[in-house]
């Protein structure tokens, strides 16, 4: 059981759109910042949005991150078959007393 | 640019141990943490534990499912990370991944290319 939760999958046609949720608490989403990352089948993952609505540089701004309360949300405009992935919403998070990652489940986007 | 670059994984009996190696180039070593998740075959990602850099007094943590049993170190001056894993369970087959990372918050940004470590009898 994820302490972040996405939705297991989303799905949408070439050139369309699709946001991808992520829902925590306060002691992680609420608080922190929240980063995203793409894992295309067979390799590791790689960053996409850090501190909730940054991209690293190379990465193409159809990916925007914007987050609200203990929630955020990865957006994809323009989709390609390439970005057919799995997307991991990741934080840290103290309630346990000390400091530790955690992540969603992942979302398996299918590009139709 | 940024690589890191694991090693070290296999096949390992439950009870036994294993060191990983995490062997970085491109950046200033010492200037950043590192941090090792896992990922279980069909499954998402799992934080392990990191170690900081030098700034935030080289400072360490761990998930709780594998402390007291999971040690990281690095070593600077070869900018070499590991990963040494004792008394080993099956649940602990995984690839396993390094990671640069920054800032207290030890926030990943680059990942190697992970190293899987099977334990099994």
């Amino acid at each position: 059981q994820s302490v972040l939760t996405q939705p297991p999958s989303v799905s949408a046609a070439p050139g369309q759109k699709v946001s991808i949720s992520c829902s925590g608490s306060g002691s992680n989403i609420g608080n922190n910042y929240v980063s995203w990352y793409q894992q295309l089948p067979g390799t590791a993952p790689k960053l996409l949005i850090f501190d909730s609505n940054k991209r690293p540089s190379g990465i193409p701004d159809r990916f925007s991150g914007s987050k609200s309360g203990t929630s955020a949300t990865l957006d994809i405009t323009g989709l390609q078959t390439g970005d057919e992935a799995d997307y991991y919403c990741g934080t840290w998070d103290t309630s346990l007393g000390t400091f530790y990652w955690v992540f969603g489940g992942g979302t398996k986007l299918t590009v139709l | 640019e940024v690589q890191l670059v694991e090693s070290g994984g296999g096949l390992a009996q439950p009870g036994r141990s294993l060191r990983l190696s995490c062997s970085a180039s491109g950046f200033t070593f010492g200037d950043f943490g590192l941090s090792w998740f896992r990922q279980a075959p069909g499954k998402g990602l799992e934080w392990v534990g990191f170690i900081r850099d030098k700034v935030y007094g080289e400072t360490l943590e761990y998930a709780a499912s594998v402390k007291d049993r999971f040690t990281i170190s690095r070593d600077d001056s070869k900018s070499i990370a590991y990963l040494q894993m004792n008394s080993l369970k099956t649940e602990d087959t995984a690839v396993y991944y390094c990671t640069r990372t920054w800032g207290i918050e030890v926030r990943p940004d680059y990942w190697g290319q992970g190293t899987l470590v099977t334990v099994s009898s």
